[in-house]
């Protein structure tokens, strides 16, 4: 078992959708929280952080964790075809390396 | 300012020869990572520098793989001989001390050996 796992997709919507993205953990040293975007070609790029349980709102953009099912969850509102990318869910302990997902690809379609 | 700068970002050889990768990381960043990412995967770690010193490497496949960060800024991954198995792109960020806050990505190079 990967020590963070998400569902591969793809995740297809119509633009304007409210778009659910998933992740679980089973480290349960995990502190922070961390969401990546990755166009295709391209590097990924820091979405969300959030450190320990809670909500965090940026935008469009909702993160949660929920340390006592190792459960995060990412929402996307008002989705745009813009937003067609894999997101990447990595998490971290208290130290500098960050632990990666498989990625969920989402498309959002005009 | 200028991200993290991977170059090249594309390369193609023939399995069992060299091949490097360089990586300039964004200024004051004394953190630097190097990853892998496999076709349809999430990245993951080879090596970790703190300023000049690999403090991790436990993943590098130490056989075939090098690396080295001369001064503490500039890095260079190398892979000799290549094998078919290397093909992925190799990406590299870097982060303030303490990256649990995140880490900047550089585009990558997308190797592929044939």
């Amino acid at each position: 078992q990967k020590e963070v796992e998400q569902d591969p997709g793809p995740l297809s919507v119509p633009e304007g959708a409210i778009v659910s993205l998933n992740c679980t953990y089973s480290n349960s040293a995990f502190q922070y929280f961390m969401w990546y975007r990755q166009y295709s070609r391209k590097g990924p790029e820091l979405l969300m952080y959030t450190y320990s349980s809670g909500n965090k709102e940026d935008g469009r953009f909702t993160a949660q964790v929920d340390k006592s099912s190792k459960y995060i969850s990412l929402f996307i509102r008002d989705s745009q075809p813009s937003d067609s990318a894999t997101y990447l869910c990595a998490n971290s302990d208290a130290g500098n390396m960050l632990t990666f997902g498989g990625g969920t690809r989402l498309m959002v379609k005009p | 300012e200028a991200g993290v700068v991977q170059s090249p970002r594309y390369k193609i050889i023939e399995k069992k020869q060299p091949v490097a990768f360089w990586c300039n990381p964004i200024s004051g960043h004394n953190t630097l990572y190097w990853y892998r990412q496999n076709l349809g995967q999430g990245p993951e770690l080879l090596i970790r520098y703190e300023n000049e010193e690999a403090v991790d490497d436990s993943q590098l496949p130490k056989d075939r793989f090098s690396a080295e960060r001369l001064k503490g800024v500039d890095s260079t991954l190398k892979i000799q001989p290549a094998e078919l198995g290397d093909s992925a792109v190799y990406l590299c960020a870097s982060s303030y001390e303490g990256g649990g806050y995140g880490y900047t990505f550089g585009s990558g190079t997308r190797l592929t050996v044939v």
